[in-house]
């Protein structure tokens, strides 16, 4: 069955302060990782890491596919209250049309 | 550009009470769609996909049942609701050529 674990469950820090967040998984024919921010109710798309596509980076945010390893990070810098969300980790298959989530890392930036 | 629609926002429902919940999407044709719930703690729990009209793969065994009568329109029903079916809801779409899953803004269900 595929798998994913996001870690930490949860994460305070100070504005300005830089995070990782991190995405371990077990899926079968792997095709693609996405991270996801969760605010207040619908989940909005950040990322897509494939085989061909392992490094992604806008503004502040910026993620990292490690196949070898079977996980991702994603990296924050410089971080603003605004940042403050639920950060979700999915993965897919190519036999599959569906996503499997992670439980999500809650990270709040205090000012 | 795609949108997607999904309500209503909020419900409070009795147990024992039906339930149906509605999710269309507009400016795309023959997309995925997909029933989400996401209780706390618990991440994103797939209840439901469809790859097109009456197609509905079932994930989790329970009571709530799902139809797409439409191409663009995704119904998440019970006939009898229990204190466990309350939770957040999210209806999401995508296409073959957009991999990335598009989530509606969600039901909280409160089953009392």
């Amino acid at each position: 069955e595929d798998k994913v674990v996001q870690s930490p469950l949860s994460l305070v820090v100070h504005e300005g302060d830089t995070v990782t967040l991190n995405c371990s998984y077990e899926v079968t024919n792997f095709r693609s990782l996405l991270w996801y921010k969760q605010e207040k109710k619908a989940p909005t798309f950040l990322f897509m890491l494939t085989s061909s596509g392992i490094e992604k980076k806008s503004g502040r945010l910026s993620s990292i596919l490690d196949k070898k390893e079977l996980s991702s990070i994603l990296n924050i810098t410089a971080t603003q209250t605004g940042d403050s969300a639920i950060y979700l980790c999915a993965v897919e298959s190519w036999w599959s049309e569906k996503l499997v989530f992670g439980k999500g890392t809650k990270l709040t930036v205090n000012p | 550009s795609q949108t997607i629609h999904q309500w209503p926002a909020t419900l409070v429902q009795p147990v024992g009470s039906p339930l149906s919940l509605e999710c269309t999407v507009e400016g795309t044709s023959n997309p995925n769609l997909y029933w989400y719930r996401q209780a706390a703690g618990r991440g994103l729990q797939l209840l439901f996909y469809s790859v097109g009209i009456g197609q509905i793969s079932s994930e989790v065994p329970q009571n709530l049942s799902a139809s797409r009568p439409q191409d663009r329109q995704f119904i998440l029903s019970s006939k009898k609701l229990l204190l466990s079916d309350s939770g957040f809801y999210l209806c999401a779409w995508s296409s073959l050529e957009d991999s990335p899953l598009h989530f509606g803004n969600g039901t909280r269900l409160t089953v009392t």
